[in-house]
């Protein structure tokens, strides 16, 4: 096992194009998280959940943004209509019943 | 509302001394904490953590104190190492296994030779 795989590391995309991220969790962790890194910031939380089921989400998290993880395995994370201010860093993190949280290396948007 | 601050975004230390790095936070419902470490273009990765029942937990070179009445902690590495340069990140949960960490902007931590 690789640790986890967020694809793809680069997307650039117009103001207005949706996007959509993937990540892969380590197989057996239950747990999925995103977060968000802007420039200067720490990581910022978004959304997680725990097999299939989304349990939180953050007030960053707009109508825009939706989040699933179909069976409990990989996740995808959409943006719709696009603005600027969603250039950031998008972090996936897994773990085991909350103990211990793995990142992947991230998937870096920008928004033109 | 910046509710975990590191209020200094870089430090320099010379390869072999202490490197100390300061956390403070205003949530006091907070009691678990974490660094993290980031090398450029790698996700963070986890250090080492404390309980709030702790003021203390050591990890090889890597040692953290919690003042819980300040609402203050440090990283301590002794001795630094030139692989130890990279971003140091605070994190704090509300409870161990609380699936929401709020971090700190980071500290830059140098080694030099």
């Amino acid at each position: 096992d690789t640790g986890v795989s967020q694809n793809p590391r680069h997307k650039i995309t117009k103001r207005g194009q949706n996007v959509t991220f993937r990540c892969d969790p380590i197989s057996e962790h239950n747990r999925l998280y995103w977060y968000r890194q802007t420039l200067g910031q720490g990581p910022e939380f978004l959304t997680y959940f725990q097999n299939e089921a989304q349990l939180e989400k953050s007030r960053l998290l707009s109508d825009r943004f939706s989040a699933e993880r179909p069976k409990g395995s990989f996740s995808t994370l959409e943006i719709q209509r696009t603005e600027q201010g969603d250039s950031a860093m998008y972090l996936c993190a897994s773990s085991l019943s909350g103990y211990g949280y793995t990142f992947g290396s991230g998937t870096r948007l920008t928004v033109v | 509302d910046q509710q975990v601050k590191q209020n200094s975004p870089s430090l320099s230390v010379q390869e072999g001394r202490i490197s100390i790095l300061n956390c403070d936070y205003t949530n006091s419902m907070f009691d678990y904490f974490l660094w993290y470490k980031k090398y450029p273009a790698e996700g963070p990765t986890f250090l080492i953590s404390i309980s709030s029942i702790k003021d203390k937990n050591e990890d090889g070179r890597f040692t953290v104190f919690l003042n819980k009445s300040a609402k203050h902690l440090s990283l301590h590495i002794v001795p630094s190492q030139p692989g130890d340069s990279a971003v140091y990140f605070c994190a704090a949960s509300e409870d161990f296994g609380n699936e929401k960490l709020t971090f700190g902007t980071g500290t830059r931590l140098t080694i030099i030779p």
